[in-house]
């Protein structure tokens, strides 16, 4: 069955720190990934998001991920953090079979402190 | 642009009982799928619908099911409510069913609480 790892459950760091968080998926097919971010009190936001082509994408506040096709990987970087990123962050998979469905990692909670 | 909304968004109900949650997508968005969140499993797919059809359903009992109208709002009902059914539901629009580069945006959630 797919199936989506986050291995960070919950990352805490002071501003300007340099964020990683990490994203391995199961699926010898092709794959749509995605980010997403809940913010507290909000609904889920696309972060960025990876069809094909150039493996690093870089999506909205900043965030960028590379997607390493050998290693299944699809990892969420920020170069330095902000206090206004803590949230929680979730890894989704779309396996480009005959459906749209998201198969989501378990989430990272990241807690930013000033 | 509007985005996605659903109706309602917070719900107590009792165990035994159905409910109907209710989503309606972006505009021109025709693609609707439903996910369960709980703390313990995480997000969860439910099931998908285009052009009012399901196209795919996720592993939960037959008390869960939804339908997608011509207009491609979409309900999703839980019958005989049982505790481990409360959860945020979310709904998701695309625009079309299995297009190469197609993006889910997601609903504020209806929180239901059942007691």
């Amino acid at each position: 069955a797919q199936s989506v790892s986050q291995h960070n459950h919950h990352v805490i760091l002071s501003e300007a720190a340099s964020l990683e968080l990490g994203c391995n998926y199961s699926y010898g097919g092709t794959v749509n990934l995605f980010w997403y971010v809940q913010y507290p009190g909000q609904h889920l936001q696309l972060l960025l998001k990876y069809f094909s082509g150039d493996p690093l994408v870089k999506g909205i506040k900043g965030f960028e991920a590379e997607f390493i096709k050998s290693k299944f990987s699809f990892n969420l970087r920020k170069p330095s953090v902000q206090w206004s990123d803590t949230a929680e962050y979730f890894c989704a998979v779309n396996a480009r079979d005959n459906t749209d469905k998201l198969i989501f990692g378990t989430g990272t909670r990241l807690q930013v402190f000033p | 642009k509007a985005g996605v909304t659903q109706t309602p968004r917070y719900l107590i109900k009792t165990r035994g009982q159905q409910v109907t949650l209710s989503c309606s997508p972006i505009s021109g968005h025709r693609s609707v799928s439903w996910y369960q969140q709980t703390p313990g499993q995480g997000l969860q797919f439910l099931f998908e619908y285009f052009s009012e059809t399901q196209r795919n359903k996720g592993n939960f009992p037959g008390r869960f099911s939804g339908r997608q109208f011509s207009n491609s709002r979409s309900e999703m009902n839980v019958s005989t409510l049982e505790l481990g059914d409360s959860a945020l539901y979310l709904c998701a629009s695309s625009l079309e069913f299995r297009r190469k580069r197609n993006e889910q945006f997601f609903g504020p959630g209806t929180r239901l609480t059942v007691l």
